[in-house]
């Protein structure tokens, strides 16, 4: 089965402070997302990468980055942690390539950020 | 651009009885549409998609979907509901065309509760 982990399910932060959220999947996706989720407002993407050192702007961008040195690992980075960023943040994999568009993603367990 | 509809927040439904949580899309090219389960403090899970083909689509957990072009609707249903499938339910679409084009949009999500 694909296995999409998260490196933390809870997490409290402090205004400013630089966090980093990991997620590492264990089937060899090319493509790794970063959503963040809100109630009433769905799964919003982030950023998305669709190969090593590769990344892209998704829809709500602003206050984080990420970074993926590795095939298997995406970190989601916020540079400065404000209480608007406290949300669910999902990862997700999938092992679509540009050609074909018929496959599912598979998601992480989430992370719940708090940031006070 | 493309787009997806919930247009219920929530669905209420007593148990054994057949329910039915809708979804809307809006795409430039063919559809390619999926439907996701959360349960709470979870990830997003998997349950059906459709890409060609017939209609009607089975899933996970004795569900099914019905793709109405005409009415670009991709409804989610299942015959007798059972009390465990009480959660967020979410409908994802994807422009058939690879690329950055091809991320998948999601719906805001419907929360099902089943009553016994």
């Amino acid at each position: 089965d694909v296995k999409v982990t998260q490196s933390s399910r809870y997490l409290v932060k402090r205004t400013g402070e630089k966090v980093f959220l990991e997620c590492v999947q264990d089937m060899d996706h090319e493509n790794m997302f970063w959503y963040r989720q809100d109630p009433g407002l769905g799964l919003r993407l982030i950023y998305f990468s669709y190969d090593v050192k590769m990344k892209e702007k998704g829809d709500i961008p602003e206050g984080y980055s990420v970074s993926r040195e590795k095939k298997e690992r995406f970190s989601l980075i916020l540079e400065s942690a404000s209480t608007n960023q406290t949300s669910m943040y999902l990862c997700a994999s999938d092992p679509r390539s540009l050609e074909t568009s018929t496959d599912t993603q598979y998601f992480g367990p989430g992370t719940r950020l708090t940031v006070l | 651009a493309q787009s997806v509809a919930q247009p219920e927040d929530q669905v209420n439904v007593a148990e054994g009885n057949p329910l039915t949580v809708k979804c809307t899309y809006s795409v430039s090219g063919n559809p390619y549409l999926f439907w996701y389960v959360q349960y709470p403090n979870r990830g997003l899970q998997f349950l059906l998609k459709y890409i060609t083909g017939d209609n009607l689509v089975k899933g996970s957990y004795g569900f099914e979907a019905e793709f109405n072009k005409s009415q670009t609707s991709f409804h989610l249903k299942k015959p007798s509901a059972l009390v465990s499938d009480s959660a967020l339910y979410f409908c994802a679409v994807r422009d058939g065309y690879g690329g950055s084009q091809g991320n998948l949009i999601f719906g805001k999500g419907t929360k099902l509760s089943v009553k016994p």
